[in-house]
């Protein structure tokens, strides 16, 4: 079944303690994004990617990092997470620009 | 650069009538748009996309949009409302030569039985 998934799906954690959320794709897609939802701001984009070892900033990189080492995975890094990046986080894949995005189901994040 | 806005942050319908939830536009490329559905506590859904081609676009669960440039709109509608179509609506804008996606900030369609 073509999907993309993300891990863990709820995550509680305290300031300063470094995590990961990870994105897979099965799906072959070069394109692959980030972002975080907010009530009121729709989703926002935190960083993306258009290939192996591509990625660039969305509009909300700040506290945030990614890597692209493989063409399936996109994890997203909190080097150090504050409660201002308490949110809902999806990854998405596509191929490239102008094409159907596929999300995934979504990781809530609480920084407290 | 690239912009979408919403007008309505909240719409509600009775069950039954006409939907229209609109979206305007800012491209300095050609654009493709999408409108996505979010149901509570799911992920996101195509409903449709529009890429240059027909200008009124059909799309899932007899929702449809149509692209005016002139306008720089493109709103969706659908005849009859129905109370599954209860959800959080987005309207996304990209470009094949841009690299970013921009979300509008999203429309919550109630529906009155």
């Amino acid at each position: 079944e073509a999907q993309v998934t993300q891990n863990p799906r709820y995550l509680i954690t305290v300031t300063g303690k470094k995590l990961t959320v990870t994105c897979s794709q099965n799906m072959n897609h070069e394109y692959m994004s980030w972002y975080r939802q907010d009530p009121g701001l729709g989703l926002r984009q935190i960083y993306y990617s258009m290939n192996v070892e591509v990625t660039d900033k969305g509009d909300v990189p700040e506290g945030y990092k990614v890597s692209r080492k493989e063409k399936r995975n996109f994890p997203l890094i909190l080097e150090s997470p504050s409660p201002n990046q308490t949110s809902l986080y999806f990854c998405a894949s596509s191929f490239p620009q102008g094409h159907e995005q596929y999300f995934g189901p979504g990781t809530r994040l609480t920084v407290t | 650069a690239q912009s979408v806005t919403q007008l309505d942050s909240h719409v509600s319908v009775s069950e039954g009538t006409p939907v229209l939830l609109r979206c305007n536009y800012s491209s300095s490329y050609s654009p493709s748009l999408f409108w996505y559905v979010q149901h509570p506590n799911k992920g996101l859904q195509l409903l449709l996309k529009y890429t240059s081609a027909a200008t009124l676009v059909k799309g899932i669960n007899g929702f449809e949009a149509e692209f005016k440039k002139s306008e720089t709109s493109f709103h969706l509608t659908k005849p009859s409302a129905h109370m599954s179509d209860a959800a959080e609506y987005f309207c996304v804008v990209s470009h094949s030569s841009a690299s970013k996606i921009i979300f509008g900030s999203g429309t919550r369609l109630s529906i009155r039985p």
